[in-house]
């Protein structure tokens, strides 16, 4: 049962900021929006995460809409580096597993 | 300082034997999560280990086992292996004070033939 949906793909130019929607509709009040990536053949990486305020770290800002039924994350300035599989997962704070959905696949082009 | 790390990098097996593999956590981390990640979909939560106990299981079948040792260090074990098995196996460690953001090795990619 998922809990988010996301656009299956999407691309973006090189050096230009990447904005990746998230659905979370049936989000509750107790729960977290999280975002991972994978690379190919790599182990999901960490990016942000926020409860209802936007957030921002070094890699990437988390914006979540007031009623926090959707998020954008977005990469200020996209490099080939960041072409992944990103994953927006809800997650309650004392859940444990991450339930990772299909992701949407982003590729960044020169 | 070491991120997490999992042993071995590949492994293949045939059918209804079983498997043994190690995952050690990341510096300062306590928790320890395992997931199955067939080709092509998103991980999936086998279970979580803290304190040496199992803490939360997902939808998988008795089969998969684990443990967890003082040290920290885990171990997944699968038994009757079955094609199905086949699959990138990812552990995550976590520390249990902190907003639970997980950090995952690099996996171990199984095949059963």
């Amino acid at each position: 049962d998922a809990k988010t949906t996301q656009p299956t793909s999407m691309d973006c130019a090189e050096g230009r900021a990447a904005n990746l929607p998230c659905n979370h509709s049936t989000i509750s009040g107790n729960e977290y929006v999280y975002w991972y990536r994978q690379i190919h053949s790599q182990g999901p990486q960490y990016i942000i995460h926020g409860l209802k305020n936007n957030e921002t770290n070094e890699m990437a800002s988390l914006i979540i809409t007031e009623d926090r039924k959707s998020s954008t994350l977005i990469l200020p300035h996209a490099t080939l580096r960041d072409t992944a599989v990103y994953y927006c997962i809800v997650r309650a704070y004392n859940d444990y597993k991450l339930s990772f959905g299909a992701g949407t696949t982003v590729t960044v082009r020169a | 300082d070491a991120g997490v790390t999992q042993s071995p990098t590949h492994l293949i097996k045939t059918r209804g034997q079983q498997v043994t593999l190690r995952c050690s956590p990341k510096s300062g981390h306590d928790t320890v999560s395992w997931y199955q990640q067939a080709l092509g979909q998103g991980p999936q939560f086998i279970f979580q280990y803290y304190e040496e106990e199992e803490r939360q299981r997902g939808n998988f079948p008795d089969r998969f086992s684990g443990h967890q040792f003082p040290n920290y260090s885990s171990e997944l074990n699968v038994n009757a292996l079955l094609l199905g098995d086949s699959a990138l196996y990812l552990c995550a460690s976590s520390a249990t004070q902190g907003p639970g953001e997980q950090f995952f090795g690099p996996g171990t990619r199984l095949t059963v033939l």
